[in-house]
């Protein structure tokens, strides 16, 4: 398995506080990805970035910023929570185009 | 833009039958076809992946796919499904913009004793 944990695997929240997941890799991998699961959606990319301090939006980006300081470690933050983002989130580490490695994912349910 | 489409949300077979999820892809040129699982409270698992080196594309736990470039399709198939098979399946295509994978809406399988 691919190195790849997420903090804090469950979290509730209320509206309007800002929220950081964490997502940790010990593979050195250059590419991460932040996708948001929703029923009937599937997964949708939030945010990806390419290398420190290199990041950019992906699809659902609206309300989230990331950073980048360390090749291990990417954070999604949600700046000011809704219970629109309530949701599984999961980090995923790959080669652009290719397989990508999952983390264990975090439940965040916005109250 | 590439799409994915499972048909089906929800699959329900009986223990020792034929499992069959389906996947239909959009695009002129065969990309690379993934099939991830997803057991309850988990993470997202490679199954099995196409790269154009062969058109059936054998993975973990006996599942295999057999991509159809005139059907666009990319159909996962067990033979024989076992209780331990019941989790979420999502079919993914790369080809989004920014290097990440498209993945279908998930298909739910169910297995009966």
């Amino acid at each position: 398995d691919a190195g790849i944990t997420q903090s804090p695997r469950h979290k509730v929240t209320e509206t309007g506080t800002p929220v950081t997941l964490r997502c940790h890799q010990t593979e050195n991998h250059r590419y991460m990805y932040w996708y948001r699961q929703d029923p009937g959606h599937g997964l949708r990319l939030i945010h990806y970035s390419y290398g420190v301090k290199d990041t950019d939006k992906g699809e659902v980006s609206d309300g989230y910023s990331v950073s980048r300081s360390k090749t291990e470690d990417f954070l999604l933050t949600l700046e000011s929570a809704t219970s629109s983002q309530t949701s599984v989130y999961f980090c995923a580490i790959g080669q652009p185009q290719e397989t990508q490695y999952f983390g264990p994912g975090t439940r965040l349910l916005v109250l | 833009a590439q799409s994915v489409t499972q048909l089906g949300s929800h699959v329900s077979v009986s223990e020792g039958a034929l499992v069959l999820l389906r996947c239909n892809y959009s695009s002129s040129v065969p990309p690379y076809l993934f099939w991830y699982v997803q057991y309850p409270n988990q993470g997202l698992q490679l199954l099995l992946k196409y790269t154009s080196a062969a058109t059936l594309v054998k993975g973990i736990n006996g599942f295999e796919a057999e991509f159809k470039k005139s059907e666009t399709s990319f159909h996962l198939t067990k033979p024989s499904a076992h209780m331990s098979d019941a989790a979420e399946y999502f079919c993914a295509v790369s080809g989004g913009s920014q290097g990440n994978l498209i993945f279908g809406k998930g298909t739910k399988l169910s297995v009966k004793p």
